[in-house]
């Protein structure tokens, strides 16, 4: 069955250091692959997206993120995170119509 | 207004009461979506509606009923709730039922069922 898996309940870094949130899914053909974000008492915000093409591909807010169909994994990242980067990200899967989930990563930023 | 509207943004209800969710979309898109979202589990999506037409029903119980009189609007209505299904609930739109479309989400309802 197709799903999405990030890995990463959880991560804290510093203000000012790289950030790199994973994940990995399971589906036979190339997906559509999405990032999106969610901020305290807020709806999901898509940061980007991958449907074909350049495997590295540019969001919103600094992100970019990379396909890599041999590890199946669309890891977002971002060369040096701010303290309002602190939120809740979601990997999403699209296929036959619709889009799957993965269960959040919570960023959390030190100063 | 632009983009995906929802409320209200908090609700409180009894288990005998009834009560109506609203999301309104500005943005021309013709596939609305109905997702829960509970704590430590991830989106579920509950109904999915193509031009105007429920096309999806992921085995959600009967006490939540969706309508969507037309593209911009979608209702989902709850009645005789449970204390587990206290949760976010988001509705996002998308152009278009195909998976290649992001999806704009609103800003969700917050449901607390007493």
């Amino acid at each position: 069955a197709q799903s999405v898996t990030q890995p990463d309940i959880h991560i804290t870094v510093s203000e000012g250091a790289s950030l790199e949130l994973r994940c990995n899914y399971s589906y036979g053909a190339t997906p559509y692959l999405f990032w999106y974000v969610q901020s305290p008492g807020q709806g999901l915000q898509l940061l980007l997206k991958y449907f074909s093409g350049d495997t590295l591909v540019q969001g919103i807010k600094g992100f970019e993120a990379e396909f890599k169909r041999s590890q199946s994994s669309f890891n977002l990242r971002k060369p040096s995170v701010h303290w309002s980067d602190a939120a809740e990200y979601f990997c999403a899967v699209g296929f036959t119509g619709k889009l799957i989930f993965g269960q959040g990563t919570t960023l959390q930023v030190k100063p | 207004e632009t983009g995906v509207t929802q409320t209200p943004r908090h609700l409180v209800m009894g288990m005998t009461n009834k009560k109506s969710l609203k999301c309104e979309q500005h943005l021309g898109h013709n596939a609305m979506y109905w997702y829960k979202q509970s704590a430590k589990k991830p989106l579920e999506l509950m109904f999915v509606y193509s031009l105007e037409e429920r096309v999806e029903n992921n085995s959600v119980p009967s006490r939540f009923s969706p309508e969507c009189p037309n593209s911009s609007h979608l209702f989902l209505h709850l009645h005789t709730l449970q204390p587990e299904d206290s949760a976010l609930y988001l509705c996002a739109s998308s152009q278009g039922r195909g998976s290649n479309y992001g999806y704009t989400f609103g800003s969700g309802t917050r449901l607390t069922v007493v």
